[in-house]
């Protein structure tokens, strides 16, 4: 059964530093999404992704986030400046279109030190 | 704006006992409704979906689900819960499928 895969599956950083957290979803599907979940708190709609372009962001995604779909398999998002607040589990998200349901990847712990 | 409320920060049952876990939501018009599990070290399983029709939805490892408008509510059930279910349980509202909200998740224990 196909998967959203993401790499890596932890990834520590300093803070200040850009990060850049990988994704491939699902090959046949249009959407893209990501999601991110502090530790003990709810998981948060970051942004979603189609034809090449941002669809729809939340407050959270500001001008230190970035998504980019650099080649036809892989999904970015790119954190430029880490704060230690940017802590969480990241989660990549495909659907077939805008209307169907999400398919989630097993998520990149980032921890910010 | 879209909300969902997942009253039961914690459950308990024993195995082979049946389950329902609570989901209200607030959503301005018909909205998308989800159920995703989580077990440790894993993403995000959808379990079933509600996007029009019947209101009495099915989905897998035996679940279903009912969407009552009247009572804004979308709760889970299972008939008889395997020691294999214990997992963290979300519930999750779309306008358009697209930007989901999630609740604050249910775990779920289950006792042998």
């Amino acid at each position: 059964e196909p998967e959203v895969t993401q790499t890596p599956s932890h990834q520590v950083t300093q803070m200040g530093q850009e990060v850049i957290l990988r994704c491939v979803p699902i090959s046949n599907h249009l959407y893209f999404y990501w999601y991110r979940q502090i530790l003990g708190q709810k998981v948060e709609f970051l942004v979603s992704f189609y034809n090449n372009e941002i669809s729809e962001k939340s407050e959270i995604f500001d001008d230190q986030f970035s998504v980019e779909r650099p080649d036809g398999s892989n999904f970015t998002l790119k954190i430029r400046s880490t704060k230690l607040e940017d802590s969480a589990m990241y989660f990549c998200a495909s659907s077939r279109q805008g209307m169907d349901e999400q398919y989630f990847g097993p998520g990149t712990r980032l921890t910010v030190t | 704006a879209q909300s969902v409320t997942q009253p039961d920060i914690h459950i308990t049952v024993s195995e082979g006992a049946s389950l329902e876990l609570r989901c209200n939501y607030s959503y301005g018009a018909t909205p998308y409704l989800f159920w995703y599990v989580q077990s440790p070290g894993q993403g995000l399983q959808l379990l079933l979906k509600y996007f029009s029709g019947d209101t009495l939805v099915q989905g897998i490892k035996g679940f279903e689900a009912e969407f009552k408008r009247s009572q804004s509510s979308f709760n889970l059930r299972k008939p008889s819960v395997h020691w294999s279910d214990a997992a963290e349980y979300f519930c999750a509202v779309g306008g358009s499928a697209r930007q989901l909200t999630f609740g604050s998740g249910t775990q779920l224990t289950v006792l042998p």
